[in-house]
């Protein structure tokens, strides 16, 4: 059964800063890998989608990179914004490729 | 843009009450899912449905239904609301075919009082 972390549970930042959410996996045989934004009391907001063919995939300030061998996705922000506050969560798709599993994500703070 | 909708942001019923939660996608998706969200449980899969008429359970189906008569519309039923189903219930959408984008809706609110 596919497992999914993502540490650190909360990560407070400057901002300006560069910084790097962690996401692991326990099945290297995914489909793919998806970053999702969910602000508090909302919905998750789909931001970056690596199928497993790719390293990685580039969205404005996002980049995300994926490494199947070592069971592990990196979600890349670059000069963060206090508009970058939320949580970050992954997820993978695995067996059939029909499902995904969600790690319990990372709760991002930026000051100003 | 992929447009996933639901019919509810906050929603408040009685214990006993039956309650059905609404979910619409525009983009001519075949595969629906519905998930609640609770804080330390993270998301958990209720139901999914690869087409019309077809359904599977999730890994929490019990105290819920679900229906999909439209390919547009997936809605979430609890037949006997009780007070541990009080949470974010979350509606997704996608593509059929492995590994395709998910989409989710902006999220219910229920309060089981």
């Amino acid at each position: 059964k596919q497992e999914v972390t993502q540490i650190p549970a909360a990560l407070s930042v400057p901002e300006g800063e560069n910084l790097v959410l962690n996401c692991s996996f326990t099945d290297s045989a995914i489909y793919n890998l998806q970053w999702f934004r969910q602000d508090p009391g909302k919905g998750l907001t789909s931001l970056l989608l690596i199928q497993s063919s790719q390293r990685e995939q580039t969205s404005g300030r996002l980049n995300a990179s994926l490494d199947k061998s070592s069971g592990r996705s990196t979600l890349y922000i670059a000069a963060s914004q206090p508009g970058d506050s939320a949580t970050y969560l992954c997820a993978s798709y695995t067996g059939g490729g029909n499902k995904l599993t969600f790690g319990t994500g990372t709760q991002l703070k930026v000051e100003l | 843009d992929v447009k996933v909708t639901q019919s509810s942001r906050y929603l408040v019923k009685r214990t006993g009450e039956k309650v059905f939660l609404e979910c619409v996608q525009d983009m001519d998706h075949e595969n629906m899912f519905w998930y609640r969200q609770d804080p330390g449980l993270g998301l958990r899969l209720i139901y999914f449905s690869y087409d019309v008429k077809m359904k599977e359970k999730g890994d929490i189906p019990e105290g819920y239904s679900v229906s999909r008569e439209k390919k547009e519309r997936f809605s979430l039923i609890l037949e006997s609301a009780s007070t541990n189903q009080t949470s974010m219930y979350l509606c997704a959408s996608r593509r059929q075919g492995p590994g395709n984008e998910q989409f989710f809706g902006p999220g219910t609110r229920l309060t089981v009082l």
